[in-house]
């Protein structure tokens, strides 16, 4: 039972630079959670799913795409990489709205 | 707009001594969650407090909620060198299906 994955580990980006981020989960969990930390922060809320075939916005959502094709899987797009967006991103998922959220090793962004 | 506020953002104990972290919010919610982030790691659920006046323990660990203050505390017994790591309090944005608004982070630093 891994619990929530996610991939790449790490990735350098040019300005402009398109990348999809990879989370897989083998708990059947429903919710599914994409959040970037940047340093001095706690996590904010990019994207999220609460079902196959569904996402929705976040706290900070602009400049990134989502798609939840398979129960298991989240992914989450940069179509045009900004400096900006340099970060580390952790996706996570829970079974219920309010269980606990799992979350997967975190990938570690920049965008130069 | 729900936001979170956690302090102290730093906090160096010696051993064996006794500490409280504070989580503090801006509008009613009764969801509540502590987490623990070991540098460059990802985050380890400790707590899920869903109502008012709960109040669990793990260990060196009790974290408490008081919906009507809005506030929930970490408090510290007897602390130890392993404690050491950063805590997130995240509250649950209420109407939001399971959307969580993280503190900054309180940076526990333990020395003997």
């Amino acid at each position: 039972n891994a619990g929530v994955t996610q991939t790449p580990k790490f990735r350098v980006l040019k300005t402009g630079q398109s990348m999809t981020l990879l989370c897989a989960q083998d708990m059947n969990h429903e919710y599914m959670y994409w959040y970037r930390q940047d340093p001095g922060m706690g996590l904010r809320l990019i994207h999220y799913s609460v079902g196959e075939g569904t996402t929705a916005k976040g706290e900070v959502p602009d400049g990134y795409n989502v798609s939840r094709l398979k129960k298991q899987n989240f992914l989450l797009g940069l179509e045009s990489a900004a400096p900006s967006q340099t970060s580390v991103y952790f996706c996570a998922s829970s079974s219920e709205t309010w269980d606990e959220q799992f979350f997967g090793p975190g990938t570690r962004l920049t965008v130069l | 707009e729900l936001k979170v506020e956690q302090n102290p953002l730093f906090l160096s104990m010696q051993e064996g001594k006794n500490y409280t972290i504070y989580c503090n919010y801006s509008t009613t919610s009764d969801r509540l969650y502590w987490y623990r982030q070991d540098p460059g790691k990802s985050l380890e659920s400790l707590f899920v407090l869903l109502s008012n006046g709960a109040v669990k323990q793990e260990g060196r660990l009790m974290a408490s909620l008081d919906t009507k203050a809005r506030l929930s505390t970490l408090h510290i017994t007897a602390a130890v060198h392993d404690l050491s790591a950063t805590y997130f309090c995240a509250v649950g944005e209420r109407g939001s299906q399971g959307n969580l608004i993280f503190g900054k982070g309180t940076k526990l630093s333990v020395k003997p």
